[in-house]
């Protein structure tokens, strides 16, 4: 079973930020949080990863909450191609390449 | 780099026929996973490579799997004899070596149907 909660969809306007919301009150301090969104007939693409400080890089922000329990990824100015399935995954770096995908975030970007 | 690259993108097939499934991983990774992906159960690691050589295959759903890395630039996925309950997409995803930046780049996928 996937270690991660996320609400099954969301909506937002374009061109403001979007807020998806993860829940993983079991993590274990050597985990990993990953974020991998993947829109319609396409792959699944890595997005952002963090331990426990918060992190950004040109597609998005991660911000971890001080107790580790869930976390939070932005998109500064959705467009409609951030339409997708976001997932959030937990994963230990030092264990056998398991990343269990749970069913994600669907979000839908409106103009 | 072109990304890692699947063929074929479409396959349609009739029940107990052989079908291969083809992935070339991005140059100079040394993971390769394949994954499959039904509405009913989400996306499920089948197996993966590490150095060509096969790590974990706890994920192939039976024996009608098969799958080989016969060098670090090619991998198949084999299902023979096929049924319909086989129907879905099929990724192939890669990276490179172990540690903090571990990324999986995944290919397009094939989507199988199986009559």
């Amino acid at each position: 079973d996937a270690k991660t909660t996320q609400p099954p969809s969301m909506d937002c306007a374009e061109g403001r930020a979007a807020n998806l919301p993860c829940n993983h009150s079991t993590i274990s301090g050597n985990e990993y949080v990953y974020w991998y969104r993947q829109i319609h007939s396409q792959g699944p693409q890595y997005i952002i990863h963090g331990l426990k400080n918060n992190e950004t890089n040109e597609m998005a922000s991660l911000i971890i909450t001080e107790d580790r329990k869930s976390s939070t990824l932005i998109l500064p100015h959705a467009t409609l191609r951030d339409t997708a399935v976001y997932y959030c995954i937990v994963r230990a770096m030092d264990s056998n390449y398991q990343l269990i995908w749970g069913a994600g975030t669907k979000l839908i970007i409106k103009p | 780099d072109a990304g890692v690259i699947q063929s074929p993108r479409h396959e349609v097939t009739e029940m107990g026929q052989e079908v291969t499934l083809r992935c070339k991983p991005i140059s100079g990774h040394d993971y390769l996973f394949w994954y499959r992906q039904t509405m009913m159960r989400g996306l499920e690691l089948l197996i993966y490579f590490n150095n060509n050589v096969p790590i974990d295959d706890s994920g192939m759903p039976e024996d009608r799997f098969s799958a080989k890395m016969p060098n670090a630039s090619f991998s198949t996925l084999k299902i023979q004899p096929s049924e319909p309950r086989d129907s879905a997409v099929y990724f192939c995803a890669s990276r490179r070596g172990q540690g903090r930046d571990e990324k999986l780049f995944f290919g397009s996928g094939t989507q199988l149907s199986v009559l």
